[in-house]
C-alpha cells in the first residue's frame, strides 16, 4: 500500500451509534490531519497531530475524538453525532507540521476520504 | 470578508480554449500559496505551488499578485480531463492553511 489510505470509504450511522474512522499513511510523514469537507464549503481543519502529539484542536465538538497511536495511524472516533455532521472526512499527512511557509513540508497528501451520513 | 474567496463557477469552457480564474485572500501576511485540484468524489491533490515570480507547469500557469492580494491559475489548451474543482489554498501566519471553497471547471467537447 502506498500513500494515505482511509477506511471505511462510506459509513451510515444513527445518532446513537459509536463508530471510528481509520487512516494510515505509508509516506514516513511526521504530521497527520483530519479535515471535514461539506458540500460547497471550504475544507475545515479539525485536528493536527505532529509526531503523535495533538498540536491543534479547532474547537471541534467533543463527539469527535481523535487518536494517534503512532506516526502512521490516525483514528477519528465518533459518538452521538448529529445529522449536520454528515460530510466527507479527509485524512491528510505532510512531511512536517504545516508552518505557513513556502516549503515542501507544506504539501498535504490526502486519503480518499470517508463519506459519513448521520441519520 | 472571507479569508480566501473563489468564484464557485461553474466555468463551462470548450475543449482547447484557455481559461483563467482568480482567488483573493485577506491576510496580507500570508506567505505560501497553492492550487489543489479535486475531481468529483475524490480527494484534493496538489496541482502546483505559487511563487512570487509566478510558475508554469506545462499548460498551467500560476501567478501571485501581492499588491492586490490574489493568485490566479491559467489553463491553456484545455482538455476534457481538466474538468475538476480547483481549490485555492493560502498559508497564514498562524501556521494554518486556509482553503477556498473551490472553482468548478467543466470542459465541454
Amino acid at each position: 500500500e502506498t500513500g494515505v489510505t482511509q477506511t471505511p470509504r462510506h459509513l451510515v450511522m444513527g445518532m446513537t451509534n459509536k463508530k471510528s474512522l481509520k487512516c494510515e499513511q505509508h509516506l514516513g510523514h511526521n504530521a497527520m490531519y483530519w479535515y471535514k469537507q461539506s458540500a460547497k464549503k471550504p475544507l475545515e481543519l479539525m485536528f493536527v497531530y505532529s509526531l503523535e502529539e495533538r498540536v491543534e484542536n479547532n474547537s471541534v465538538p467533543s463527539r469527535f475524538s481523535p487518536e494517534c497511536p503512532n506516526s502512521s495511524h490516525l483514528f477519528l472516533h465518533l459518538h452521538t453525532l448529529q445529522p449536520e455532521d454528515s460530510a466527507l472526512y479527509l485524512c491528510a499527512s505532510s512531511q512536517d507540521r504545516i508552518r505557513g511557509l513556502r516549503s515542501g513540508a507544506n504539501v498535504l497528501t490526502f486519503g480518499a476520504g470517508s463519506r459519513l451520513t448521520v441519520l | 470578508r472571507k479569508e480566501v474567496e473563489q468564484d464557485p463557477g461553474p466555468f463551462n469552457v470548450p475543449e482547447g480554449a484557455t481559461v483563467a480564474f482568480n482567488c483573493t485572500y485577506s491576510n496580507s501576511a500570508s506567505q505560501s500559496f497553492f492550487w489543489y485540484r479535486q475531481d468529483c468524489r475524490k480527494e484534493p491533490k496538489l496541482l502546483m505551488s505559487v511563487y512570487s515570480s509566478g510558475n508554469e507547469d506545462g499548460r498551467f500557469t500560476a501567478q501571485l499578485n501581492r499588491a492586490s492580494q490574489y493568485i490566479s491559475l491559467l489553463i491553456r489548451d484545455s482538455k476534457l480531463s481538466d474538468s475538476a474543482t480547483y481549490l485555492c489554498v493560502v498559508g497564514g501566519s498562524n501556521y494554518q492553511l486556509i482553503w477556498g471553497a473551490g472553482t468548478k471547471l467543466i470542459i465541454k467537447p
